[in-house]
């Protein structure tokens, strides 16, 4: 059964360091989707991206935060400087055209700030 | 999107029926209603959804009140792998936007 991949599992990074958190969706799927879950934390929505653009993007998505297609396989996130607070686990998400569909979301990146 | 209410936390025993309920008292009519569970340490994952009737898939079944103001996820045979936290999200499709809003959910301990 085909499944959303993310790499790396944990990130460990230093405050005010960029970081990268790579998503390889479902290869069919159109919609892409980033969430993070802050430790003992409800999941909590960022940014959905269709057609190489954002669609969506919740007040946690700041100027901090980037996304990117760079290819026709990985979807991207992009922090550019890290604060304490961005350590979280951080889950990426697809879906079928259209995203009415159910959402399939990875085992989701471990990224720890110190 | 719509508010849903769960209980924070239920047990069942193994192999027997666990129905978890949500109640979504201010649902829309173009609201969908979805169940996703997470089990530990690892991401959400779709279990089901409906809008009206009543679905069954071969994780669960999902029972929808007439009056659409509640729904119960169905679990027919608990099994220890069942142990998760399940969050029931409702969505309204129409509205332009496809993220979850996902709350506290129930968490669900199965009993050997």
């Amino acid at each position: 059964e085909p499944e959303v991949t993310q790499t790396p599992s944990h990130q460990v990074t230093q405050m005010g360091q960029e970081v990268i958190l790579r998503c390889v969706p479902i290869s069919n799927h159109l919609y892409f989707y980033w969430y993070r879950q802050i430790l003992g934390q409800k999941v909590e929505f960022l940014v959905s991206f269709y057609n190489n653009e954002i669609s969506e993007k919740s007040e946690i998505f700041d100027d901090q935060f980037s996304v990117e297609r760079p290819d026709g396989s990985n979807f991207t996130l992009k922090i550019r400087s890290t604060k304490l607070e961005d350590s979280a686990m951080y889950f990426c998400a697809s879906s079928r055209d259209p995203p009415s569909y159910e959402q399939y979301f990875g085992p989701g990146t471990r990224l720890t700030v110190t | 999107d719509a508010k849903t209410t769960q209980p924070n936390s239920m047990e069942s025993n193994e192999e027997e029926p666990v129905h978890l309920p949500c109640n979504h008292s201010t649902i829309s009519g173009t609201d969908y209603i979805h169940w996703y569970r997470q089990l530990p340490s690892q991401g959400p994952e779709y279990v089901i959804h409906g809008l009206t009737s009543n679905v069954n898939n071969r994780m669960a079944s999902l029972a929808i009140a007439e009056d659409r103001k509640s729904s119960t996820l169905i679990l027919h045979r608990a099994t220890l792998r069942d142990a998760a936290v399940y969050y029931c999200i409702l969505r309204d499709v129409t509205s332009g936007t496809y993220k979850y809003i996902f709350g506290t959910g129930t968490r669900l301990k199965v009993l050997a």
